[in-house]
C-alpha cells in the first residue's frame, strides 16, 4: 500500500521568509513518481513538479525548489523569499510504476503574511 | 488555465437524485482521471481511463460510475446522492496511462447535495 504524509498540517510565515514543506511517503514499488501540487484559495489544482525515483537530482524553478532523498523516503518542498500570492494548500502525491492514479497527502495550509 | 474543462462548476441536488459531471482533457491527452476531495476523506482517486478504456479503480462507489467516450471527454455519474458525496469533484487529464506524466487538473465540480 501506498502512503504519503504531510505532518505539517498548517504553516505561517512572513512574507520573504523561507519556508520548507514536508512530505514523506511509503511505497513498495522500486518504481514510482512523486509529484507537488498547489491548490490556491480559487481551488483549481496546479501541477507544480513530477520526480521518478531514479531521479534523486534536486531540482530549483525560480524560488521553488524541491529535495528528493530516497535514503529518507522523504521529497520536500522549499519556496525561498516566499510571496503573499504563495499562500495556498500544497499537495504531495505519489504514484506506482503503471496506472497513473496518484495517493495523495492531507496537505499542507502555507500562509504568507505581508 | 490547465487546458482541462469541467462542468458544471456548482451543482446543488437533493439526496437520491443522480447527476452527472463532465470533463473535456486537455488536447491530446488520452488519460482522464476522476478524484474526489472532501474535508474528512482529503484528496481520493476514484477511476481512471485511458482511450477509452477503465484502467485503474479506485475507492469509488458503487453508486458512481463513469465512461469516456471516443472523442476522450469523460462523464461521472453520481446516482442515489447522499448528503456524505458532497465534495469537490476533479477531473485530469495526461498523455499517457501511466504516472511518468504529470496529471493537469480541471477547476473541479462542487457538488452539493442537500
Amino acid at each position: 500500500a501506498q502512503k504519503v504524509t504531510q505532518a505539517q498540517t498548517e504553516i505561517s510565515v512572513v512574507e520573504k521568509e523561507d519556508v520548507t514543506l514536508d512530505c514523506v511517503y511509503e511505497t513498495r514499488d522500486t518504481t514510482y513518481y512523486l509529484f507537488w501540487y498547489k491548490q490556491p484559495p480559487s481551488g483549481e489544482l496546479v501541477f507544480l513538479i513530477r520526480r521518478n525515483s531514479f531521479d534523486e537530482q534536486n531540482e530549483i524553478s525560480g524560488r521553488y525548489s524541491w529535495n528528493f532523498q530516497k535514503s529518507t523516503s522523504s521529497f520536500n518542498f522549499t519556496i525561498t523569499a516566499s510571496q503573499v500570492v504563495d499562500s495556498a494548500v500544497y499537495f504531495c502525491a505519489l504514484s506506482g510504476p503503471n496506472a497513473g492514479k496518484s495517493t495523495f497527502g492531507d496537505g499542507t495550509t502555507l500562509t504568507v503574511k505581508p | 488555465d490547465s487546458g482541462v474543462t469541467q462542468t458544471p462548476k456548482h451543482l446543488i441536488t437533493a439526496t437520491g437524485q443522480r447527476v452527472t459531471l463532465r470533463c473535456s482533457p486537455r488536447s491530446g491527452d488520452l488519460s482522464v482521471y476522476w478524484y474526489q476531495q472532501s474535508l474528512d476523506q482529503g484528496l481520493q482517486f476514484l477511476i481512471q481511463y485511458y482511450n477509452g478504456e477503465e484502467r485503474a479503480k479506485g475507492n469509488i462507489l458503487e453508486r458512481f460510475s463513469a465512461q469516456q467516450f471516443p472523442d476522450l471527454h469523460s462523464e461521472l455519474n453520481l446516482s442515489s446522492l447522499e448528503l456524505g458525496d458532497s465534495a469537490l469533484y476533479f477531473c485530469a487529464s495526461s498523455v499517457g496511462a501511466g504516472p511518468g506524466h504529470g496529471a493537469f487538473f480541471g477547476q473541479g465540480t462542487r457538488l452539493t447535495v442537500v
